[in-house]
């Protein structure tokens, strides 16, 4: 029982490059989320997608991108990274509405820009 | 905008009792409530809608009151395994399906 699969789960990059995180879920749902996790900040939205076809901002959205390949997986972009985006990235996903369904998290890839 | 806990860390030795609080600044229309242990993804703990009403998991209760746009979290008879940094998630009327968190306490629970 996979849940919310993250890849790659530790990345070192270096100032300019890109890449992409991947994200995929086997619980069929229909919405999945991209949040940053900086100490002392809580999680914080970046990009969200309420179905598949649909994806929208969130609080922090510059400098990244995201895909909604198909209903199970969402990947997340960055085209230039920037020492600011050294962070640990969360995706998750839930059942429709998630203002009243449970979110599930995936363990988190640890990005580091240097 | 962010809902603010309080407090933002909390010491207990095992069996003490824990309040964390969340408030809002705009109307809620959910609370949910996370527990994070080092190194590892949040864990859903439970949701709390509009209407006020308690909800409880083991030892872990939660409530709601919407006029004032706040929820605590009630922790009681405090056992090792619940330290780890608890996290509030606020939904509101106007944001279909999104989750804004607040900054975390965390809390350390000593034998």
């Amino acid at each position: 029982n996979a849940g919310v699969t993250q890849t790659p789960k530790f990345q070192v990059l270096k100032t300019g490059q890109s890449m992409t995180l991947q994200c995929a879920q086997d619980m069929n749902h229909n919405s999945m989320y991209w949040y940053r996790q900086d100490p002392g900040m809580g999680l914080r939205l970046i990009y969200y997608s309420a179905s598949e076809g649909t994806t929208d901002k969130g609080e922090v959205p510059n400098g990244y991108n995201v895909s909604r390949l198909n209903k199970r997986e969402f990947s997340l972009r960055l085209e230039s990274a920037a020492p600011s985006q050294t962070s640990v990235y969360f995706c998750a996903s839930s059942d429709r509405d998630s203002r009243n369904q449970p979110q599930h998290f995936g363990d988190g890839t640890r990005l580091s820009i240097l | 905008q962010q809902p603010v806990q309080s407090p933002q860390a909390v010491i207990l030795r095992e069996g003490e009792d824990a309040v964390i609080n969340c408030s809002s600044s705009k109307a809620l229309y959910s609370v949910h409530w996370y527990r994070q242990k080092h190194g590892e993804a949040p864990v859903f703990l439970m949701i709390l809608l509009k209407g006020g009403e308690q909800k409880g998991h083991d030892k872990i209760s939660a409530s709601f009151n919407e006029k004032k746009q706040q929820s605590s979290l009630y922790l009681t008879a405090s056992q090792l395994s619940y330290s780890g940094t608890y996290f509030c998630g606020t939904g509101i009327g106007t944001s279909y399906g999104k989750l804004t968190f607040g900054q975390g306490t965390i809390l350390t629970v000593h034998p």
